[in-house]
């Protein structure tokens, strides 16, 4: 079976910074991404860990541990555009391809 | 190359009547997907093409449910008979054999009354 978990909402201050944590559970683990979806938008690309340690991007930073099934993401100098939502996906092992399987998202709302 | 495109956008159905939706991936992306996402979710895996194969289908495309990709570019999810569970946004994303990011369209936004 497959379980992602990430928190549903969050609130955070403009300038701020937000770490925004997903655990999964996965029949094998072939990569854990991470995508931006705005309100009635396409999910965009933020992330990509396949190795333990910190992806840094920017304003934006990625921690994965595998043995703890464990990953976060890191949002610096928040800016209100941030104001989206988060969401943590990851590709099992078992399927040989490139099927992503995804949490619910965290919606995280930036105020000034 | 101006990304994932899927048309239409928005699409309202009466319960019963069938629904076909287009993508274009990605110029040369060799590998296509279709998610579905309500209101709330992230998005869940359907189905998945490498070129014109159809190489994986999720239990939750039910015989109702059927994707094709006939020359390896453009690709179209057709729902027949619809039911008001089918309400949801419809996906579509590409890749390229080798890369690992997926890119997505804006999506078709199915509502069946």
């Amino acid at each position: 079976g497959q379980n992602i978990d990430q928190p549903t909402e969050m609130t955070a201050t403009e300038g701020a910074i937000v770490q925004i944590n997903c655990t999964y559970q996965t029949s094998g683990f072939n990569g854990l991404f991470w995508y931006q979806q705005h309100a009635g938008e396409a999910p965009t690309f933020l992330s990509y860990n396949v190795l333990d340690g910190l992806e840094e991007k920017g304003r934006f930073s990625s921690f994965l541990s595998r043995s703890k099934g464990y990953s976060y993401l890191l949002l610096k100098e928040l800016q209100m555009k941030d104001s989206a939502s988060y969401l943590c996906a990851v590709r099992p092992l078992y399927t040989g391809f490139q099927k992503l399987v995804f949490g619910t998202g965290t919606r995280l709302l930036v105020s000034p | 190359d101006t990304g994932v495109s899927q048309n239409p956008r928005h699409k309202i159905t009466k319960r019963g009547q069938n629904v076909t939706f287009r993508c274009d991936p990605i110029s040369e992306h060799n590998r296509l997907y279709w998610y579905r996402q309500t209101l709330g979710q992230g998005p869940e895996f359907l189905t998945y093409f490498q070129n014109e194969a159809q190489l994986e289908k999720s239990r939750l495309l039910s015989d109702r449910f059927s994707a094709e990709r006939p020359k390896g570019s453009f690709s179209t999810l057709e729902i027949q008979r619809t039911e008001q569970g089918d309400s949801a946004m419809y996906l579509c994303a590409s890749s390229w054999g080798q890369g690992d990011e997926q890119f997505f369209g804006p999506g078709t936004r199915l509502t069946v009354l």
